[in-house]
């Protein structure tokens, strides 16, 4: 059993639609939660950061963690074209430079105009 | 700011060949990261550094895998001899912040095809 699992998709979706994206893990140690997008032939980039368990909006995108469940989401409200792109889902025991990021294999989402 | 610079962003080459990737991270960013992306599949670590020395390199095919930071800036990473599965798009990455997030910044990547 992987350390995260991700469900790779792909997933598409009409323009307006309500996207949710989630992992699974199996390490209870986890305490920080990642979500990075990454567009095609581009390199990731951070979208939110989650330390524990609990919720984190940023505009249109609100980030869920739930450690009973050992379950994460990303959601993403009113979903535009441009967030058409790969979705990863990282996570650490410990924060700053020296912990050590597991990472899901991604899920691809198109948003069709 | 500018970005992590990685390059050559294509590289073609037969098996046994050998490859240079080249990364430049932002200034003034200690850690440094290499990670291989294999078509699908999420980042998989090859070698952290922090500033010239390694944190991490449990995943590195050290037979064939190479990679130094020369004066704790830029990174060169190499691959000899190459291998047909060493297909991938190699990521060059680097974090400043050591309490926090600790976020990882990427280049665009070295897209690397063994035929």
């Amino acid at each position: 059993q992987k350390e995260v699992e991700q469900d790779p998709g792909p997933l598409s979706v009409p323009e307006g639609a309500i996207v949710s994206l989630n992992c699974t893990y199996s390490n209870s140690a986890f305490q920080y939660f990642m979500w990075y997008r990454q567009y095609s032939r581009k390199g990731p980039e951070l979208l939110m950061y989650t330390y524990s368990s609990g919720n984190k909006e940023d505009g249109r995108f609100t980030a869920q963690v739930d450690k009973s469940s050992k379950y994460i989401s990303l959601f993403i409200r009113d979903s535009q074209p441009s967030d058409s792109a790969t979705y990863l889902c990282a996570m650490s025991e410990t924060a700053g430079n020296n912990r050590k990021l597991i990472w899901g294999l991604g899920t691809s989402l198109a948003v069709n105009p | 700011e500018a970005g992590v610079a990685q390059s050559p962003r294509y590289k073609i080459i037969e098996k046994r060949q050998s490859v240079a990737f080249w990364c430049n991270p932002i200034s003034g960013h200690a850690t440094l990261y290499w990670y291989q992306q294999i078509l699908g599949q999420g980042p998989k670590l090859l070698i952290q550094f922090q500033n010239n020395g390694v944190v991490d390199d449990s995943q590195l095919p050290k037979d064939r895998f190479s990679a130094e930071r020369l004066k704790g800036v830029d990174s060169t990473l190499k691959i000899q001899p190459a291998k047909l599965e060493d297909s991938a798009v190699y990521l060059c990455a680097s974090s400043f912040r050591k309490g926090d997030t600790g976020e990882l910044f990427f280049g665009e990547g070295s897209r690397l095809t063994v035929l």
